[in-house]
């Protein structure tokens, strides 16, 4: 198994510029997250999924849409990326809900110019 | 609210001493669950314990080893005789079966730097 896998591993966008950060998982988990890591302020949740179909906001959504067309694929969009979205991303995925373990993937780091 | 408490920024140490991380965690139900996460300087994470709040038994695993006590609502990590591979920031999280149980409530974390 190989896991969460995210990509691109590292990306610069310029101001106003909108991409998509790329998270698969193999582990037939119904559950996905989307977090954001700033430095020494811990992972915050941006998104998270329950299963295809249904997605929720967590604490953070503001600049970013998420979908869940597939088990395995969970897409994170950024719109019109701003210097604030300058972080590192993590996507992980449990198999049931949040109190069971999150794995995740090696993490995508972003630079907003 | 759920909240983690890691009061403990910047740790330093000489190779093969022991180190404790401290955790401290706040929240209103009776069902919940502890974890802690390693982030080395490569960047991942990775899992290291998940405890749930009915099983207050210490454990152990090799040179690492957790106390949990709910008495004073900390799960406190300590590593004997540290290596330099310890090196990385440390979280504590924690997870709840309530409402929110879809959330995993980080801490800041602790950088735990292993000097040779």
């Amino acid at each position: 198994n190989a896991g969460v896998t995210q990509t691109p591993k590292f990306r610069i966008l310029k101001i106003g510029q909108s991409m998509t950060l790329q998270c698969t998982q193999d582990m037939n988990h119904n559950y996905m997250y989307w977090y954001r890591q700033d430095p020494g302020m811990g992972l915050k949740l941006i998104y998270y999924s329950v299963g295809a179909g249904i997605t929720d906001k967590g604490e953070v959504p503001n600049g970013y849409n998420v979908s869940r067309s597939t088990t395995e694929d969970f897409p994170l969009r950024l719109e019109l990326a701003a210097p604030s979205q300058t972080s590192v991303y993590f996507c992980a995925s449990s198999y049931r809900q949040g109190t069971e373990t999150q794995y995740f993937g090696p993490g995508t780091r972003l630079l907003v110019l | 609210a759920q909240k983690v408490t890691q009061a403990q920024t910047e740790i330093s140490v000489v190779e093969k001493e022991d180190v404790t991380l401290d955790c401290v965690y706040e929240t209103r139900d009776t069902t919940y669950y502890l974890f802690w996460y390693k982030q080395p300087p490569s960047g991942e994470l990775v899992f290291l314990i998940r405890r749930n709040s009915f099983d207050e038994q210490n454990e152990i695993s090799g040179r690492y080893s957790w106390n949990f006590q709910k008495s004073t609502s900390s799960f406190n990590f300590t590593i004997t005789a540290s290596q330099v591979v310890d090196s990385a920031v440390y979280f504590c999280a924690l997870s709840t079966s309530g409402g929110s149980n879809y959330k995993l409530t980080f801490g800041k974390g602790t950088l735990l730097t292993v000097n040779p």
